[in-house]
């Protein structure tokens, strides 16, 4: 069974700083790129940043491009995502994805002052 | 960017009906599509995968098709299970974007 576990979440003003992890399980982690995605209270889902397998490739969306950092370690099976200059409107719930294996229950950032 | 328009937004039926519902992308993304449900406050599921295949454990009555540009989800003979909002990732390439949503409401 494919599992994607999200830690990291909480409450930090704007500003500030989380790191996000997500441990997988059930099937071949390192052979995957992986990709975070995020869904604002009440919104649509916004995919956010994928890491390829070796970490050779990374992309972000232009709305966190500069600001979020996402790495990997194959050897524990975990994805990152280090969120610096948090604003307001990054309060979401993240979630950690791989299209066509599975999603996280993910994890809820909130912004505020 | 490759864009996605789901179609409805909302859509309410009886249980047993067939209910369908559509993504079109901008331009040919093969078949690097899925399909999910949401119910509130849950994580997205997966339901069909490269656009046709079930993932295991999905009830049958659950199906996708489609290539390059248009797509369609259908569930046959609707339970009440059901309810929840649906909608269509394409990560043919980057960025990824989804679809609008489905909010499928039971009459």
């Amino acid at each position: 069974e494919v599992r994607l576990i999200e830690s990291g979440g909480g409450l930090v003003k704007p500003g500030g700083s989380l790191r996000l992890s997500c441990e997988a399980s059930g099937f071949s982690f390192s052979g995957y790129s992986m990709n975070w995605v995020r869904q604002a209270p009440g919104k649509g889902l916004e995919w956010l940043s994928s890491i390829s397998s070796s970490s050779s490739y990374i992309y972000y969306a232009d709305s966190v491009r500069g600001r979020f950092t996402i790495s990997r370690d194959n050897a524990k099976n975990s994805l990152f995502l280090q969120m610096d200059s948090l604003r307001v409107e990054d309060t979401a719930v993240y979630y950690c994805a791989r299209p066509s294996v599975g999603w996280g229950q993910g994890t809820l950032v909130t912004v505020s002052s | 960017d490759i864009q996605m328009t789901q179609s409805p937004s909302s859509l309410s039926a009886s249980v047993g009906d067939r209910v369908t519902i559509t993504c079109q992308a901008s331009q040919d993304i093969s078949n690097f599509l899925d399909w999910y449900q949401q119910k509130p406050g849950r994580a997205p599921k997966l339901l069909i995968k490269t656009a046709s295949n079930l993932e295991t454990g999905v009830p049958s009555r659950f199906s996708g098709s489609g290539s390059g540009t248009d797509f369609t989800l259908t569930i046959n003979s609707l339970q009440p299970e059901d309810i929840a909002t649906y909608f269509c990732l394409r990560y043919d390439d980057f960025p990824y974007t989804f679809g609008q949503g489905t909010k499928l409401e039971i009459k």
